[in-house]
């Protein structure tokens, strides 16, 4: 079993539809990260959490660390959305940068 | 720069062949990090560095692979007598601090291939 596992693998939404990408880790975290990955390869860093919730724009990041669980949350999706959405984590003990990621969701927003 | 450089985008070797890879943090930044992204993997992380130490190497796959920082800057990933299964995304990143305190800058990758 992974210890970073994301939900759905793959997601295809309407433009304009709210969206919900989860992901769940089994190990104790200090900090969890949401990436975006577009078709090109090139990987921004949406946020990084440890706990609460984050507002970016259109996008929302939630953690709940007791569940060891956390969300990303767009709203008024848009095809430009479109892209690989990977969460990572650090876990307790590990290095600043040693992330164990997960396997990322494909989404895909059509207009 | 302003964002993180990494060169080449794209390499194709032979297979036993040395390769070099290059990466040019945000001026500044003083974490660098190397990841890996194989073809229909996750990302895994191969290094970090602080300044020019490397405290976590763990990632690294075999004695084949090293890395260095020069200068609190620029970094060089080498992978020496490549293999086909080296064949990979490579990602570099930097951040102002370390990862619990601030957030990474990816650059656009090394598309590595081992022919």
């Amino acid at each position: 079993k992974n210890e970073v596992e994301q939900s759905p693998q793959n997601l295809t939404a309407q433009e304009g539809e709210f969206i919900t990408i989860n992901c769940s880790y089994s190990v104790g975290i200090s900090a969890l990260h949401w990436l975006q990955q577009h078709p090109g390869g090139g990987i921004v860093s949406l946020f990084m959490l440890s706990s609460g919730k984050k507002k970016h724009g259109r996008l929302i990041a939630t953690i709940n660390i007791q569940e060891k669980h956390s969300s990303l949350h767009i709203t008024a999706s848009h095809p430009r959305d479109s892209a690989v959405y990977i969460c990572a984590v650090r876990s307790y003990g590990g290095s600043q940068g040693n992330l164990i990621f997960g396997k990322g969701t494909k989404l895909s927003v059509k207009p | 720069g302003a964002g993180v450089s990494q060169s080449p985008s794209n390499k194709v070797t032979e297979k036993g062949k040395d390769v070099e890879l290059r990466c040019d943090p945000i001026s500044g930044h003083t974490a660098l990090y190397w990841y890996r992204q194989s073809l229909g993997q996750g990302l895994e992380f191969l290094i970090y560095f602080q300044g020019n130490s490397a405290p976590d190497k763990s990632g690294l796959p075999s004695d084949r692979f090293s890395a260095e920082r020069t200068g609190g800057s620029v970094s060089t990933l080498t992978i020496q007598r490549t293999q086909q299964e080296d064949s990979a995304v490579y990602l570099c990143a930097s951040s102002l601090e370390g990862l619990m305190n601030t957030e990474a800058f990816f650059g656009q990758g090394t598309r590595l291939t081992v022919v």
